[in-house]
C-alpha cells in the first residue's frame, strides 16, 4: 500500500506569517505532487502541483519537491485567515489513482 | 465549464437500506473516480472508470458496493444493503487523461446510516 503522511495538525499561524505544510511519500517512483485545499463541508480544490525537483510559485504559494527524501511541501506566504482549511497532499504512482494523506488543517489568526 | 456534479448531497437511510449515488463528470473527461472520506479518516480511493470501463476496484470495501457508468457518461455507486460503517461523505472526480492531470471533485454525497 503507498502511503502519503501529513502531521494532522492543526497548524496555527498569525495572519501575514508564512504557513509551512509538509507530506512524505512512500512511493519512489512517483513523478507528479498535488496540493488540494479543502474547507470544512466543501469538496477538495486543487490549488498546486508539481513534477520537477526544486521549487514552483504560483502567487503566495510555493510548493517545494525533493524526490531524494520522498518529501513535498507548500508554502503560504502572507497567509490570511481566508487560508484556514485543511490542504491534503495527493500522489499518484504510475496509472493508479490519487492516493491522499489525511489533511493538515492550517489556522490562520487574525 | 460545468463542474462535476452529484447529488443527492445529503442522504439519510436506515440500515439495510439501499442506497445510489450519482455523479456527473466534467464533459470531456474520460477518467471518473469515486473516494470516501469516512470522519476522521484520510479520503480514500474506491474504483476508477476509464469511460465505461472499470479500470481499477481494489478500493471498494466489499460487494455491497456497486458502481457502474454506463455509456461512459455519468456514474451511480449502490450501496446494498447499507450498514453502519458506510456512512461518510462519498466524492466523485473525473480527469482528464495523461499524466499530471490534477482531478476536479465535486461537492460529494454525506452519507448517514442510522
Amino acid at each position: 500500500q503507498k502511503e502519503v503522511e501529513q502531521n494532522s495538525g492543526p497548524l496555527s499561524v498569525p495572519e501575514g506569517a508564512i504557513a509551512s505544510l509538509n507530506c512524505t511519500y512512500s512511493d519512489r517512483g512517483s513523478q507528479s505532487f498535488f496540493w488540494y485545499r479543502q474547507y470544512s463541508g466543501k469538496s477538495p480544490e486543487l490549488i498546486m502541483f508539481i513534477y520537477s525537483n526544486g521549487d514552483k510559485e504560483d502567487g503566495r504559494f510555493t510548493a517545494q519537491l525533493n524526490k531524494a527524501s520522498q518529501y513535498v511541501s507548500l508554502l503560504i506566504r502572507d497567509s490570511q485567515p481566508s487560508d484556514s482549511a485543511t490542504y491534503l497532499c495527493a500522489v499518484p504512482s504510475g496509472n493508479t489513482p490519487l492516493v491522499f494523506g489525511k489533511g493538515t488543517r492550517l489556522s490562520v489568526i487574525a | 465549464e460545468a463542474g462535476v456534479t452529484q447529488f443527492p448531497s445529503h442522504s439519510v437511510i436506515e440500515k439495510g437500506q439501499t442506497v445510489t449515488l450519482r455523479c456527473d463528470p466534467i464533459s470531456g473527461h474520460d477518467n471518473l473516480y469515486w473516494y470516501r472520506r469516512v470522519m476522521g479518516k484520510e479520503i480514500k480511493f474506491l474504483l476508477h472508470f476509464v469511460k465505461e470501463s472499470k479500470q481499477d476496484e481494489s478500493g471498494m470495501p466489499n460487494n455491497r458496493f456497486l458502481a457502474e457508468r454506463t455509456g461512459g457518461t455519468y456514474s451511480t455507486l449502490k450501496v446494498q444493503p447499507a450498514e453502519l460503517e458506510d456512512s461518510g461523505v462519498y466524492f466523485c472526480a473525473s480527469s482528464l487523461s495523461g499524466q499530471g492531470y490534477g482531478y476536479t471533485f465535486g461537492s460529494g454525497t454525506r452519507l448517514t446510516v442510522v
